[in-house]
């Protein structure tokens, strides 16, 4: 079956620098990859999602890319603020499977 | 538009008694999702139900079990609860496959 990694499990980085988020999955079929931000003691929120068809996809201070042939997919969030510390997720599913199978998270730490 | 609610927001038990996590969603969303969620192992399905009338097991689903009541409200029980169910619970609900999921606030669960 699936199996999504995430590196690195805590990163801390400087407030206004960029911070990057890595995820390698192991089945070639899988196809959506979200990402997913929670903040401490909340729900998680969908933050940026990117489908197999598309290599980068971006929204404002937040980018994912996506390798296929590598099978591995990133966040990036350039011009990082206070309120980016959170948990973060990524995730993959294949097309006919609800199944999402999650990475296991990221502490990001923005440092001011 | 209250989106996903879940109730009860915390529960204690002990070893052996049985309760019920109730769920409902008000976004006529034909998916719903029960996740666990461990210290540092990210999220795990436990169950699902695609649309309503249908449920099917996730990654973890032994000693629970699930009623897709109709269109809005997906419950959870655990039978006899067990120290290893101890954990933070949610639900989700999307409006189909590899669509947004949207979680409801968590349930901290304790079984002592």
């Amino acid at each position: 079956g699936e199996n999504v990694e995430q590196h690195p499990s805590t990163l801390s980085v400087q407030e206004g620098d960029s911070a990057v988020i890595k995820c390698t999955y192991s089945d070639s079929a899988s196809n959506y990859f979200p990402w997913y931000k929670q903040e401490l003691g909340k729900r998680p929120q969908l933050i940026i999602d990117i489908r197999s068809n598309v290599g980068e996809k971006k929204d404002q201070r937040i980018a994912v890319t996506l390798n296929k042939t590598a099978k591995h997919f990133s966040l990036h969030i350039t011009e990082t603020q206070p309120e980016d510390s959170a948990v973060y997720f990524c995730a993959a599913s294949i097309n006919s499977n609800y199944q999402l199978i999650w990475g296991a998270g990221t502490k990001l730490i923005i440092k001011p | 538009n209250a989106g996903v609610t879940q109730t009860p927001k915390f529960q204690v038990l002990k070893t052996g008694q049985s309760m019920t996590l109730q769920c409902a969603q008000d976004m006529n969303h034909n998916s719903m999702y029960w996740y666990r969620q461990d210290p540092g192992m990210g999220l795990r399905l436990i169950y699902y139900s695609a649309s309503e009338g249908t449920t099917d097991k996730g990654e973890v689903p032994n000693g629970y079990n699930v009623s897709r009541l109709n269109k809005r409200e997906f419950s959870l029980r655990l039978e006899s609860a067990a120290p290893s169910q101890t954990s933070v619970y949610f639900c989700a609900s999307s409006g189909g496959l590899n669509t947004e999921a949207f979680f409801g606030q968590g349930t901290r669960l304790t079984v002592v």
